[in-house]
């Protein structure tokens, strides 16, 4: 099991440049999570989804962010016209579900820097 | 204010000595999952709880639901403990959405 797998690993892009972010879950487990993390806003839930489907985008911002799962072995997360705001590591999580299948395991995530 | 405020916010103490964090919270959680971000950058998952408490080694966690809190006790602490620990709670049945405290950064004096 190699665990959630986040490509790339470091990301340069220019201002207003688009930037896609990948993970690839662990296999069976049905959901997936993006969170952003900042020295200054801490870690922060951008959406999920459960057997592929979108549950909770209430974290994405509502422009420039899109997250799609377009099958049950990855994930994509869009970032249109990046702002240098947009900065930050981006991790991507799966998890089973019920109970303790809950546990949430983290890839290593995109640190994504916008000059 | 923070909805999962974490305590203290930086810890620094000998190796062999034990410790306690702590996290409050401000909203109703039903679950409570710790983790350890290393000095890789790679998050660890500790303890999954729902009310009680669980024991992995060195480590032991609580979660109190009725008084809105947990903690993560580590005895005998090592120089691979070193790291920030999260505390991060899920709330209402059925949601895994976690809401993150901002960290404890815990540091080992050899």
């Amino acid at each position: 099991n190699a665990g959630v797998i986040q490509t790339p690993r470091h990301k340069v892009t220019g201002k207003g440049q688009e930037a896609t972010l990948w993970c690839e879950p662990i296999s069976g487990h049905s959901a997936v999570f993006w969170y952003r993390q900042t020295i200054v806003q801490g870690l922060e839930f951008l959406t999920y989804f459960r057997n592929q489907a979108p549950i909770d985008d209430s974290g994405m911002p509502k422009e420039r962010f899109s997250a799609q799962m377009p099958n049950q072995s990855h994930s994509t997360l869009k970032i249109q016209s990046t702002q240098p705001q947009d900065s930050a590591v981006y991790l991507c999580a799966s998890s089973g579900t019920g109970g303790s299948q809950n546990t949430l395991y983290f890839g290593a995530g995109t640190r994504l820097s916008v000059l | 204010g923070d909805k999962v405020k974490q305590s203290p916010s930086a810890l620094s103490l000998q190796e062999g000595t034990n410790s306690a964090l702590r996290c409050n919270f401000s909203i109703a959680a039903t679950t409570v999952q710790w983790f350890l971000q290393n000095p890789r950058g790679s998050l660890i998952n500790l303890f999954y709880l729902v009310p009680g408490t669980k024991e992995n080694g060195r480590l032991k966690s609580a979660f109190d639901s009725k008084e809105s809190y947990s903690t993560l006790h580590i005895r005998d602490a090592q120089l691979e403990d070193s790291g920030t620990y999260f505390c991060a709670a899920g709330a209402g049945t059925g949601s895994n959405r976690l809401t993150f405290g901002k960290g404890t950064k815990f540091s080992l004096i050899p």
